[in-house]
């Protein structure tokens, strides 16, 4: 499979720990973003990574939140002292290119947070 | 912020019939994307149109795209219960930043009868 993938698929931590999810895009993708998704909403963007330069922070991105793309292929999520408010779902995507009209984003499944 | 807004919210149909979903948006675009979400998985990419385009079909879907009211519909023809799903409108628009990046909507929830 080919696809975006992401890493776990679930995770359940206690409020306060430390958590990090992985996401490997597809290969020759040079665009990388995360979302964050909370039940009937529609994704909200976080951050953005062309190659390894992160372009773009959304101000939900708080101080805790930190995400990371070494080597312009895989990037991890870090979201230190967990908050309930953090449990959602978390979406990779990636797209090649610099942007434009034909700029086709593709998603992995998502990795399931839930603070308890 | 969220810049696209689906209408309606939720969207209760029997097989057969066609589903339309429209999607409105604040600022210029360089493309508007439609995408399918099953019930708690992630998101699938259905089609995407460019901004210089008006309509475009793919398979049973049917996609519009109005940039002087800054609006987008989906149509599904001939619905069938595994169209059942969220659907969401996204935007790929410049940011303040200079850089684009897709911008969803609230999405709405098709439920196909049997």
């Amino acid at each position: 499979d080919t696809g975006v993938s992401q890493d776990p698929r679930h995770k359940i931590t206690k409020r306060g720990q430390n958590v990090t999810f992985r996401c490997d895009p597809i290969s020759e993708h040079n665009r990388l973003y995360w979302y964050r998704q909370t039940l009937g909403q529609g994704p909200e963007f976080l951050t953005y990574f062309q190659n390894e330069a992160q372009l773009e922070k959304s101000r939900l991105l708080s101080d805790r939140f930190s995400a990371e793309r070494p080597k312009g292929s895989f990037s991890t999520l870090e979201i230190q002292r967990t908050e309930q408010g953090d449990s959602a779902m978390y979406l990779c995507a990636s797209s090649l290119g610099t942007g434009g009209p034909d700029t086709e984003a593709f998603f992995g499944q998502g990795t399931r947070l839930t603070v308890v | 912020s969220q810049q696209g807004e689906e209408d309606p919210q939720a969207l209760s149909i029997q097989e057969g019939e066609n589903a339309t979903m429209n999607c409105s948006y604040k600022t210029s675009i360089n493309n508007l994307q439609w995408y399918r979400q099953n019930s708690g998985r992630g998101l699938v990419h259905l089609i995407l149109i460019r901004s210089n385009e008006r309509e475009k079909h793919s398979g049973r879907l049917r996609v519009t795209l109005d940039t002087s009211k800054k609006s987008s519909s989906l149509l599904i023809t001939a619905s069938r219960a595994a169209d059942t799903a969220s659907y969401f409108c996204a935007t790929d628009a410049l940011r303040n930043s200079g850089y684009s990046t897709l911008t969803f909507g609230k999405g709405t929830m098709l439920l196909v009868s049997p």
